[in-house]
């Protein structure tokens, strides 16, 4: 149980360009999902909370415009990059915490986006 | 501010015992969760502490003193796939995970 998918695995794209990665729980509903990104080598950071029906909440520094979340519904959660440049390069990876009560957070496999 | 603190690198043999250990300050805190992950995968659920003490799961054990706001992670018997990045967490407000920088951990034959 408590799987989280992400689609895609890899993308490249052009800068200028948005992309879109989906985040799913599979087994599970989620009213919360977390976006993460993590260069290499480092540590993963926190972008943003994202709750079911409501506006995400981003952490100090990152700019809600650039990167759009939504979460539509109790098993998804979206993350576009908008326009983005070759410094958004970077592994986003989703978390989804199950309703078990122990606020455990189950990761996605990650995104690999890498722009040209 | 928010500052976790744990060593950069470990290396060990295998069938060894090692211990990684994290410092934490934090403006809020819940428990100490650790994560394993491998390169380029995803982070997997370790193991968690919200209150002191040890906590143990097969291999691993993970330890909490919030008096002291320390705690370390100790693998057990230690296997050639234990060689990944180890990172602790403060488990914060609103489900919120802050991260330390993570513990390469390198298994020698």
């Amino acid at each position: 149980g408590a799987v989280v998918s992400q689609h895609p695995s890899r993308v490249i794209c052009k800068s200028g360009t948005s992309v879109k990665i989906e985040c799913r729980s599979l087994d599970f509903q989620a009213t919360t999902m977390f976006w993460y990104r993590q260069f290499p080598k480092q540590s993963l950071m926190l972008m943003a909370t994202s709750n079911e029906g409501s506006k995400a909440t981003y952490e100090q520094g990152v700019e809600k415009d650039k990167f759009l979340i939504n979460h539509a519904s109790l098993t998804l959660s979206t993350l576009t990059v908008t326009s983005a440049h070759p410094e958004d390069s970077s592994f986003y990876i989703c978390s989804a915490t199950a309703s078990d009560g122990t606020d455990t957070q189950y990761f996605g496999p990650g995104t690999r986006l890498t722009v040209l | 501010g928010q500052s976790l603190e744990q060593p950069s690198e470990v290396t060990a043999v295998e069938g060894a015992i090692v211990q990684i250990n994290c410092t934490y300050q934090t403006s809020g805190f819940y428990g100490l969760s650790w994560y394993q992950q491998h390169d380029g995968g995803a982070p997997t659920f370790l193991s968690y502490n919200g209150l002191d003490g040890l906590e143990e799961t097969g291999r691993f054990s993970s330890f909490l003193s919030r008096s002291d706001s320390y705690g370390y992670l100790l693998l057990q018997e230690l296997q050639m796939k234990d060689s990944a990045s180890y990172f602790c967490a403060v488990n914060n407000q609103g489900g919120k995970l802050i991260f330390g920088q993570g513990t390469e951990l390198s298994v020698k034959p």
